[in-house]
Parts: structure tokens; sequence; C-alpha cells
């Protein structure tokens, strides 16, 4: 089975600074997706940015980067520009061959103005 | 607008008694999942379907039963209430997992 941590519960940044998220996951399969979701108190998840497991290249989407280490199963959420509306709860997911879905726990983000 | 479109938003239950949350899309989806959401638990599979007529037990299945006879409805069932099934309810839907899921706007569920 796999299995997607998220070490830190909370986290805070000040407006316009960068702030990273830190995920790990387990898994025996070469072939898989990685994403980050957002989930505002509107309870809505939202997707922030994926990565295919076979590309080396991290993924990049506006302020939203991704630093994907394969070997050491890692994959960390990078904001950069911080903004108010970033604050959310942010959940790190796997999908495997299945299009199964797995999530971490979350991290909760806040932003400082 | 297209999307995955859950019903009730808020359901308040008895423990003992029997009730289901509806889940349907319109994108022409295979695959669909029930999710729970607990505080500091995360999202957690419940059960999932990989197409009409086809479904799967997840990781959290007991308690819920789940039947898929058409492409666009996913149905949860809750066969007998019990409070540890107070939670947040996500139905999502995916053509593939390149292009993720659409969540639904999630069930909260309070079993008294």
């Amino acid at each position: 089975a796999q299995t997607v941590t998220q070490s830190q519960p909370e986290m805070s940044v000040q407006e316009a600074e960068t702030v990273t998220l830190s995920c790990t996951y387990d898994t025996s399969e070469s072939d898989y997706y990685l994403f980050w979701y957002k989930q505002p108190p509107s309870r809505q998840m939202i997707l922030v940015i994926r990565q295919e497991a076979y590309k080396q290249q991290n993924a990049t989407e506006n302020r939203f980067s991704v630093n994907f280490q394969k070997a050491a199963k890692s994959f960390s959420l990078k904001i950069s520009d911080s903004q108010l509306g970033d604050a959310a709860m942010y959940f790190c997911a796997y999908a495997n061959t299945g299009n199964q879905f797995y999530f971490g726990t979350g991290t909760s983000l806040t932003v400082i103005p | 607008n297209a999307g995955v479109t859950q019903t009730p938003k808020f359901q308040v239950l008895k423990t003992g008694q029997s009730m289901t949350l509806q889940c349907a899309q319109d994108m022409n989806h295979e695959y669909m999942s029930w999710y729970r959401q607990d505080p500091g638990m995360g999202l957690r599979l419940i059960h999932y379907s990989v197409g009409a007529g086809i479904t799967d037990q997840g990781e959290v299945p007991n308690g819920y039963n789940v039947s898929r006879s058409t492409t666009e409805d996913f149905p949860l069932r809750l066969l007998s209430a019990a409070p540890s099934q107070t939670s947040v309810y996500f139905c999502a839907s995916t053509m593939d997992r390149y292009h993720s899921y659409t969540f639904g706007s999630g069930t909260r569920l309070t079993v008294v």
C-alpha cells in the first residue's frame, strides 16, 4: 500500500515571503503522479500543481513550484510571494497506476499580514 | 456547470439510522471515489469505482456500501450510523490520474 506523509501539521509565513511545505511518500511503483491540493475554509478541494514521476523537471505554476526528489521519495511545495489568499489547508496526494489517490494528513498554512 | 454534485451538504443522523449520500457527475468520468476527512487524518478512501458496475473497497470501507449502476451516479450508503462516522465526506471523479480529481463540495455528517 502507498502512504503519504506530511510532517508539518501547521506552518506560517509572512505575506510576500516564501514558504516550503514538505511531503514524503512510500511506494514500490515507478510510474505514478503526485499532486498538491489546497482546501480553503470553503471546504472546496482545489488542484494546485501536479508532477509526473517520469519527468525529471520540477513542475511550476505561477508562484507555486515543487521540488521532486524521486530517489528520496520527497515532493515539497514552494509558495513564493505568499498572499493572504494562500491561507488554507494543503494536502499532498499520490496516484498509482490504478488511478487510486492517497492523501497526506495536511498542513495548515497561515499567512501573516 | 459541469462538475461533481453532492447532496446533502449537511446532515444530522441518530445512531442506528441509515441514509444515502448522493453523488453525480456529468463529465463522463469512469473513476469515482468516496473519501472521508477527519481532523489530523487527511482524506481516507472509503470505496471507489473504475466504471459502471465495478466497485471496490478502499482503506476504511466498514459501515459503508456503494453501487455504480450508471457512469454518472455513485451513491454512498451508511447502513447503521455510528458516532465514529461523524465526518466530512467528499465524492470525487476523474478521467484518469493525469487529469487529477474533480471534487464535490462535501457533506458534513454528524451522528448523535
